[in-house]
């Protein structure tokens, strides 16, 4: 059974640097992309940043591109997302997701770490 | 980037009736980059087509997608007690992905 189970999320200062973690469990990691996507919570859902199964294609959004930093270990079956000088407006649900490819349809979704940016 | 349009916002239904969501994208997206989410009430979103038509496994026939282009439909035959929840687009195609609002599928 696949599963993606996501942790670091809390309550934190605007400006401060807070480092998210997915443990994955049930598949061969190091064959598939993986994804951070946010959701404000009754909102929509929004793309955060991919990476390639080989870290050597990496993609953000916009809105975190310069601030946020996705990383992954193929051994620890682990993905992470180093987010600095955060924002009232990253607050949000962050999903860890499994995709084929960098640019893929999602097939598995963690049930998601809550950030909250606020002073 | 890409942005997806659903409509309408809310479809509010019967068990047993058709629901016709809409999913516009600003650019032509191809086929192979479109899918459909459902999301319930406190639950994490679950795959339900990709590549525009085809289903993820386990999903009942009553859930088809169809279109081409910047116009996209998922249809649910009969909607069923379950299947009340939010349906979100997304495309693939283009960096960065992006998905759409969201279109509510209600009791009536």
């Amino acid at each position: 059974e696949v599963q993606l189970v996501e942790s670091g999320g809390k309550l934190i200062e605007p400006g401060k640097s807070l480092r998210l973690s997915c443990v994955a469990s049930g598949f061969n990691f190091g064959n598939f992309a993986m994804h951070w996507v946010r959701q404000i919570p009754g909102k929509g859902l929004e793309w955060v940043s991919g990476i390639s199964w080989d870290s050597t294609r990496i993609a953000y959004a916009d809105s975190v591109k310069g601030r946020f930093i996705i990383s992954r270990d193929n051994v620890r079956t682990s993905l992470h997302l180093e987010m600095n000088s955060l924002r009232s407006e990253d607050t949000a649900l962050y999903y860890c997701a499994r995709g084929e490819a960098l640019l893929s349809f999602i097939d598995y979704w963690g049930q998601g770490t809550l950030v909250a940016v606020s002073a | 980037e890409v942005v997806l349009t659903q409509s309408p916002d809310t479809l509010s239904l019967s068990p047993g009736d058709r629901a016709t969501l809409s999913c516009r994208a600003s650019q032509r997206i191809s086929t192979t980059y479109l899918a459909w989410y459902q999301q319930k009430s406190g639950q994490t979103p679950r795959l339900l087509i990709y590549s525009t038509i085809a289903r993820a496994p386990g999903i009942p026939d009553r859930f088809s997608g169809s279109g081409s282009g910047t116009d996209f439909t998922l249809i649910i035959s009969g909607v069923e007690s379950e299947d009340f929840a939010v349906y979100f687009c997304h495309q693939y195609d283009s960096s960065p992905q992006t998905f759409g609002q969201g279109t509510r599928v209600e009791v009536k």
